[in-house]
């Protein structure tokens, strides 16, 4: 079964430090690649998606990832947080055919100001 | 375009009480998803329908938890009887082909 790892569970930093999520999947065929941003009290929100293509994504609000596969990796990037990134993000896949989407588990950044 | 839509925001209940969720999906998106997501985990899929019909539900715990899709729009998720692992964060989302999950706000669901 596919899976989605994001190793850092807990990220505080300054602002205007840069950013780096991490995100590994776990299938080796075509997979759809999605981080979503959920801001605190708010939904679940589409940060940036990759289906195919240029494998460097821009996203909203300056985010932007890379799609690795030799890696497996979709990590994500800014290169300056401000304080209103504080949220939970969350790295997710569609893969094998299947149109059901698998999440990892998240992770809380904290900016402070 | 409106967004998905849930209710209700928050439910308390007691352990062993039964709670239904609601949710009106983007119009015109025939795949709705109930996802679970507990504190410090991401979200979890419960059941996927495809219009009225179940594509999976291969997670969803059928002692205790239904959902339907009756008329291919709106659905309900039910939860009889609640359990203390059953506090959550309850969501609901859509799409249509070609494009990405929108969710609704989900029902933050206490269990005492």
């Amino acid at each position: 079964a596919q899976s989605v790892s994001q190793h850092n569970h807990h990220v505080i930093l300054s602002e205007a430090a840069s950013l780096e999520l991490g995100c590994n999947y776990s299938y080796g065929g075509t997979v759809n690649l999605f981080w979503y941003v959920q801001y605190p009290g708010q939904h679940l929100q589409l940060l940036l998606k990759y289906f195919s293509g240029d494998p460097l994504v821009k996203g909203i609000k300056g985010f932007e990832a890379e799609f690795i596969k030799s890696k497996f990796s979709f990590n994500l990037r800014k290169p300056s947080v401000q304080w209103s990134d504080t949220a939970e993000y969350f790295c997710a896949t569609l893969s094998g055919g299947s149109y059901i989407p698998t999440f990892g588990r998240g992770t809380s950044l904290i900016v402070h100001p | 375009e409106a967004g998905v839509a849930q209710s209700p925001r928050y439910k308390i209940i007691e352990k062993r009480q039964s709670v239904a969720f609601w949710c009106n999906p983007i119009s015109g998106h025939a795949t709705l998803y109930w996802y679970q997501q507990i504190l410090g985990q991401g979200p979890k899929l419960l059941i996927q329908f495809q219009n009225n019909g179940v594509v999976d539900d291969s997670q969803l715990p059928k002692d205790r938890f239904s959902a339907e899709r009756l008329k291919g729009v709106d659905s309900t998720l039910k939860i009889q009887p609640a359990k203390l692992e059953d506090s959550a964060v309850y969501l609901c989302a859509s799409t249509t082909t070609g494009s990405p999950l929108h969710f609704g706000n989900g029902t933050r669901l206490t269990v005492t």
